[in-house]
């Protein structure tokens, strides 16, 4: 079965510092990885993904993940925290493709609420 | 383009009634599929519907049902509501075919058992 872990239940970083929330997976095969940002009373809204090529993903408001295979990692990153970043980060998995429909379902981690102080 | 809707946006029922949420998807996909995100948790696979089939399913007992309609729109139905179901039900939508598309989620019907 896939999963991911997200060790960090919070993380807390001053605005305009750079910040880092972290991901690890568990897939067979070939990992296809995503990560969601929900605000308070609100669904979930997609960052970015990595299913193949460049290490470094580069996603929506100016996050970034760095996939790593030899570490399993996927963590996400942006260079200046915005108070506004401050959000509950999901990391998710997807299982593999199938052209018949379906097989897109997404694993999720248990989040790491994210909080940028001024 | 409208995104991803979906309804009632709250809703509280009593223990054993049956709910019935709506979700109609993000304009040209035709995959639906549903999550149940309880409080303080990650979002965990219910179902999902592809060509008016339910194509995968996670670990959920049979209350929980669904349909999708030739439109693509889709409907959850819980019966005999337990106290455990209270929670955040989120419809994501997305596309079958193609690339490895993203799924496109909606705000979520909050509901309470009581």
């Amino acid at each position: 079965a896939q999963s991911v872990a997200q060790p960090e239940d919070q993380v807390n970083v001053a605005e305009g510092n750079p910040l880092t929330v972290k991901c690890t997976y568990s897939v067979s095969g070939n990992p296809y990885l995503f990560w969601y940002v929900q605000y308070p009373n609100r669904g979930l809204q997609f960052l970015l993904k990595y299913i193949t090529g460049d290490n470094l993903v580069k996603g929506s408001y100016g996050f970034e993940a760095e996939f790593n295979k030899s570490q399993t990692s996927f963590h996400l990153k942006k260079p200046s925290a915005l108070v506004s970043d401050s959000a509950l980060y999901f990391c998710a998995v997807r299982d593999p493709y199938r052209f018949t429909g379906g097989g897109n379902k997404l694993t999720f981690g248990t989040g790491t609420q994210l909080k940028v102080e001024l | 383009d409208a995104g991803v809707t979906q309804s009632p946006t709250h809703l509280i029922k009593t223990r054993g009634q049956q709910v019935t949420l709506r979700c109609s998807p993000k304009s040209g996909h035709d995959t639906v599929s549903w999550y149940q995100q309880a409080l303080g948790q990650g979002p965990q696979f219910i179902f999902q519907y592809y060509e008016e089939e339910e194509r995968q399913r996670g670990n959920f007992p049979d209350r929980f049902s669904g349909h999708q309609f030739p439109n693509y729109s889709s409907e959850l139905n819980v019966n005999a509501l337990l106290l455990g179901d209270s929670a955040l039900y989120l419809c994501a939508s997305s596309l079958a075919s193609g690339s490895f598309n993203e799924q496109f989620f909606g705000p979520g019907t909050r509901l309470t058992v009581l």
